[in-house]
């Protein structure tokens, strides 16, 4: 496809397991993105890629956080011990460059639900 | 700390009229701004978006204003149709810092817009 896709699309887990959220960017992208949106709230930033390196990952909420990103394409975002908290959208995006400047694209998102 | 906040979390204006949304940040280091769309169920879609070399940018009946010194920019609809009933997310960034740290937009919490026909 041509957008930036998200899998899966809900996600429903019990507290204490470990999930795993995938993003594929678009083709060519080498920027990408996640962010997640909890009931309420805007977006709130967690990471981003430059190819398969993450420079800053201050942005992820706690050390359960964790993302990689493999041949400059799909990214995948882990949960571990899931908690309650945890639960919200997670938004992937990308976009052609890091510089400034050049829009983020974004896909459908997981919704991430822990009970 | 939010650094770009939407103070008005929902807006309801008449179809034709027009619709201004509103956004307020903090930091003076950000130099870009934009606009997103969000449906229901969807990931955000950009709309529109403006440099802070600018204080207008205009696309259809899409228009961003800055107004720097006040650390505020809008986004006017004009006209305003049925279909532009959304979340619409104010995003900024800090181009300056890019060279190997900043590569993140900081979103407000968005302001819903209903448009009635």
């Amino acid at each position: 496809g041509a957008g930036v896709s998200q899998s899966p699309s809900n996600k429903v887990t019990e507290k204490g397991k470990d999930v795993e959220l995938r993003c594929d960017p678009i083709s060519g992208h080498t920027a990408l993105y996640w962010y997640r949106q909890s009931l309420g709230q805007g977006l709130e930033f967690l990471i981003y890629f430059q190819g398969n390196s993450a420079p800053d990952k201050s942005g992820l909420p706690s050390d359960r956080f964790s993302a990689e990103r493999t041949g400059g394409s799909v990214s995948t975002l882990t949960i571990q011990r899931t908690q309650q908290e945890d639960s919200a959208v997670y938004l992937c995006a990308s976009s052609r460059n890091l510089a400034g400047g050049y829009e983020q694209y974004f896909g459908p998102g997981t919704r991430l639900t822990v009970t | 700390d939010q650094q770009v906040k939407q103070n008005s979390p929902s807006l309801s204006v008449q179809e034709g009229r027009i619709s201004i949304l509103n956004c307020d940040y903090t930091n003076s280091m950000f130099d870009y701004f934009l606009w997103y769309k969000k449906y229901p169920a969807e990931g955000p879609t950009f709309l529109i978006s403006i440099s802070s070399i600018k204080d207008k940018n205009e696309d259809g009946r899409f228009t961003v204003f800055l107004n720097k010194s006040a650390k505020h920019l809008s986004l006017h609809i004009v006209p305003s149709q049925p279909g532009d009933s959304a979340v619409y997310f104010c995003a900024a960034s800090a181009r300056r810092n890019y060279g190997g740290s900043q590569g993140n937009l900081i979103f407000g919490k968005g302001t819903k817009l209903s448009v009635k026909p």
